[in-house]
Formats: structure tokens, sequence, C-alpha cells
């Protein structure tokens, strides 16, 4: 078996701020995600990576960076945080056309 | 517009009895997933379903399969209080020949004693 840990468990940051979340993955897997989830809208794809050094955009990748330094790590950085927002990002990890699994997750919020 | 979604959008039962969440999907698939997440936790994998198969299952859990009318149900036989959590059916867009899930918005189930 394996885990996925993510840092911080919580996050709260003031506006227009810079914010880095980070994710580890003990699977040995080569594909690694990051997931928003809102309330009421279900999760949607912001990054994701096939190899050390690669970066794919999903559906939701405007405002956000991110960077795959090593097979075993995945960082999302908010670029520009935005007032009043609310969410839980996702770290996830899979084998080429298998189970992804998550991490718990990172809960946001900017004041 | 959702690619994946879920009906109903709540359920409540009582333990001991048999449940059913519907999954409706918008594109080619070359599977679907179901996913349990509950509170406080990432979502985990329950089922995953190929295109070419019409049912699994995986103890109480049985999961159906209808390309032609693009629609999955997930089954829950003899619930438990633990079986309390959303419910997320997921597709798999084979982009590349990776894994990009697509999830619906959820079905919440609450089991009551």
């Amino acid at each position: 078996g394996g885990i996925i840990t993510q840092t911080p468990k919580f996050l709260i940051g003031q506006e227009g701020q810079k914010l880095t979340l980070k994710c580890q993955q003990n699977f040995n897997h080569d594909t690694m995600y990051w997931y928003r989830q809102d309330s009421g809208k279900g999760l949607r794809l912001i990054y994701y990576s096939i190899t050390e050094n690669d970066l794919q955009k999903g559906d939701l990748s405007e405002g956000y960076d991110a960077s795959r330094e090593k097979k075993s790590s995945f960082s999302l950085t908010v670029t520009s945080a935005q007032k009043n927002e609310m969410a839980v990002f996702l770290c996830a990890s899979s084998r080429q056309g298998t189970e992804v699994f998550f991490g718990k997750g990172t809960r946001l919020t900017v004041v | 517009s959702q690619l994946a979604e879920e009906n109903p959008w709540a359920l409540s039962v009582h333990e001991g009895e048999s449940v059913t969440v519907n999954c409706s999907y918008k594109t080619s698939i070359t599977a679907l997933q179901w996913y349990r997440q509950k509170s406080g936790e990432g979502p985990a994998q329950l089922i995953l379903i190929r295109s070419n198969e019409r049912e699994k299952r995986n103890g109480r859990l049985r999961a159906t399969l209808d390309t032609s009318s693009q629609s999955s149900s997930l089954s829950i036989t003899a619930t438990r209080c633990e079986d309390t959590a959303v419910y997320f059916c997921a597709t798999d867009r084979h982009d590349s020949g990776y894994n990009k899930l697509t999830f619906g918005k959820g079905t919440v189930l609450l089991v009551s004693p």
C-alpha cells in the first residue's frame, strides 16, 4: 500500500497572496493530479503530470501554477488568492488506466 | 455543462435497506468509476467498470453500465451507518492515454440506525 500526504491540512491566506500547496506520494505512481472541490460542484481538474517535470493543464488551470520536480512530489501554487475563496484542494496519483488514489485534501480559506 | 451527473442529489435510508445511485454521462468512455468520499477524507474508489463490461460486484456493492443509454448505477445492499458518504461517478477521458477523470457533483447518502 501507499499514502498521499498533503500539506498543510488547513491554509488561510489573504487576498492577493501567492499560496503553495504540497503533495507527496509513495506509491511510485507516474501520474499525479490536483483537483479543486467546491461545495455542490464536484471535483474539477486543475493540473496533472504524467512524469517528472511534465505539466498538463486541466479544466481549471487559470490562476494556478504547478511543479513536478520529483516523481514523488507535486506542488500547486495559487498565484493570487481571491477574497472569500473557500475550497478543498485534492492531490491524487495513479498508474495509467487504473485506480486513482486521493489525499485527504488542503482546505483553503481566503480572508 | 456536467459531463457526468449523479441522481438523486441526496438519499436517506435506514440501516439494512438497499439503495441505488444513478449516473448519466455525456462522452464516449473507456471506463466508469464509482468513488465514495467520507467527511474529511479524499474520495476512495469503490468499483471500476470498463466499457465492455455490463456489471461488476464488490461485496455489498453492484455497479451496472449501459453504454447505449450512457448510464450507470451503483447499488448498495444491507446498508450500514458507515456507508454514509458522498458517492461520485467518474468517467475516464482517455486523452493521450492517461486518466483524466471527470467527476459528477455527487449523491449524498445518509444511513441512519
